[in-house]
């Protein structure tokens, strides 16, 4: 079945500091990839997303390019705010729509 | 964006009472709905699969009589803890797929926790 990996946490990075979160997956067929975050006692948002190959998507200055070649979904921004702590969950929806499958989630704590 | 609609967002309840969250995809109309489960520092737990119309399926180890999941119609589908305990006390999450333009796409509502005293 569809599995997706990411790398443990928590990661701690000082403010203005580089952020790579490493994802993985496997699947058949075309899934689309996702990557969410959930502030402290809130639900999930969705971050970005990608829907085929070589897609990135972007928002708030993170970034994710599907790279089907290596079946990895790495999550980089180039400067973290404290703000951006959080708990950041990659996932894989598959082309049917009815399997979503999460990675284990990585804590990210930034600090002033 | 879409918008998934999950209510209520906070309950608590007694022991032995049951507790009923909707959740509704306001703007679209889901293909299939998805009810979490998220533990105090864990990821998210797949409780069942449900498509409109057709019984949920459950994930191994969830008990299918006392997580009652009702599909009514492709916008909602709700989730009833029945004879609620302490131990089900829990942050509860819905999500709602969508395929459009050829690819497919999810979206959560915005969480339950659920406190049973």
């Amino acid at each position: 079945g569809n599995s997706v990996t990411q790398m443990e946490g928590p990661v701690t990075l000082s403010e203005e500091a580089f952020l790579t979160i490493n994802c993985t997956y496997t699947a058949t067929g075309y899934p689309s990839l996702f990557w969410y975050v959930q502030y402290p006692g809130e639900g999930l948002q969705l971050l970005l997303k990608a829907t085929k190959a070589d897609d990135k998507g972007s928002n708030k200055g993170f970034e994710a390019t599907y790279r089907k070649e290596t079946t990895s979904f790495h999550l980089e921004k180039g400067s973290v705010q404290v703000s951006d702590s959080a708990v950041y969950f990659c996932a894989l929806l598959n082309n049917a729509g009815n399997m979503l499958t999460f990675g284990g989630g990585t804590r990210l704590m930034v600090k002033p | 964006g879409a918008v998934v609609s999950q209510h209520p967002s906070r309950v608590i309840c007694k022991s032995g009472t049951s507790v009923k969250i909707e959740c509704r995809s306001l703007d679209f109309q889901a293909t299939t709905m998805f009810w979490y489960r998220q533990f105090p520092k864990k990821s998210l737990m797949l409780m069942a699969t449900s498509n409109e119309g057709s019984k949920a399926t459950y994930e191994q180890g969830v008990e299918k009589d006392k997580f009652l999941i009702n599909h009514a119609s492709l916008t909602l589908s709700t989730l009833t803890v029945t004879s609620a305990h302490p131990e089900d006390s829990s942050f509860y999450i819905c999500s709602a797929s969508r395929r459009d333009r050829g690819f497919t796409e999810a979206f959560f509502g915005q969480g339950t926790r659920l406190t049973v005293v």
